[in-house]
């Protein structure tokens, strides 16, 4: 199985920094990376797919990159609702293997 | 518009059998490319993938549960029905099914998710 470690599993931020979520796989996934965003009680969103495609919809501040082993997140000018857990998701092969997320919370 | 739906028990026994179904519209799992899954999370703790259909019936499982799950589906009533057999208090969590689109078989769409408990 694909292990995806991700970091850091928190992280305190305040409203407009910029921060960066990083994923490893343990091996070569090339572009099959997602990017998912996830509220209490809710189900995850979908922000990034294929390592740096946005979803529709998604705001611009959300940038992400990498291919192969090595992927980050990036979110620009954070806004009060992007305080959530992220989590990366590989889809290069089954099973399909989640990191570990990321809680941004607010500093 | 696609969207999903899970169903199924909210307290299930030890050693007993879940079945969850997911009823989804927008989208036929008869299109080449797409596929259902269903995703759990425990409590407090992270997402863990379980078990993916595709439009071809093809089926795939975490191998970590494989021997306890079965997942089908039906096209003609728009359901993804996924079965585990021999739950344990550790299968408690909430349940997602999701949309596997063709582009790069990235999960695009979930439903809002089931929360199943097992205990006696």
């Amino acid at each position: 199985d694909i292990q995806m470690t991700q970091s850091p599993s928190s992280l305190s931020a305040s409203v407009g920094d910029r921060v960066t979520i990083t994923c490893r796989a343990s091996q070569s996934i090339s572009n099959y990376l997602n990017w998912y965003q996830q509220k209490p009680g809710k189900a995850p969103k979908l922000l990034i797919y294929l390592a740096s495609n946005l979803q529709g919809g998604v705001p611009s501040r959300f940038s992400a990159s990498g291919s192969g082993t090595d992927f980050t997140l990036t979110i620009n000018r954070l806004q009060p609702e992007d305080f959530a857990t992220y989590y990366c998701l590989q889809t290069y092969t089954t099973p399909y293997t989640f990191g570990q997320g990321t809680k941004l919370e607010i500093k | 518009q696609i969207t999903l739906k899970e169903s199924g028990p909210t307290l299930v026994k030890p050693t007993q059998t879940l079945t969850l179904t997911c009823t989804f519209s927008g989208f036929s799992l008869s299109t080449s490319g797409v596929g259902v899954g269903w995703i759990r999370q425990p409590p407090g703790k992270a997402l863990e993938w379980l078990a993916l259909i595709y439009w071809d019936d093809d089926q795939r499982y975490s191998p970590s549960v494989k021997s306890r799950l079965t997942i089908t589906k039906d096209t003609s009533k728009n359901q993804v029905v996924l079965t585990m057999t021999n739950v344990d208090p550790v299968d408690t969590g909430t349940y997602y099914c999701a949309h596997r689109g063709v582009r790069g078989g990235v999960f695009d769409m979930w439903g809002q998710g089931t929360m199943v408990t097992v205990s006696s």
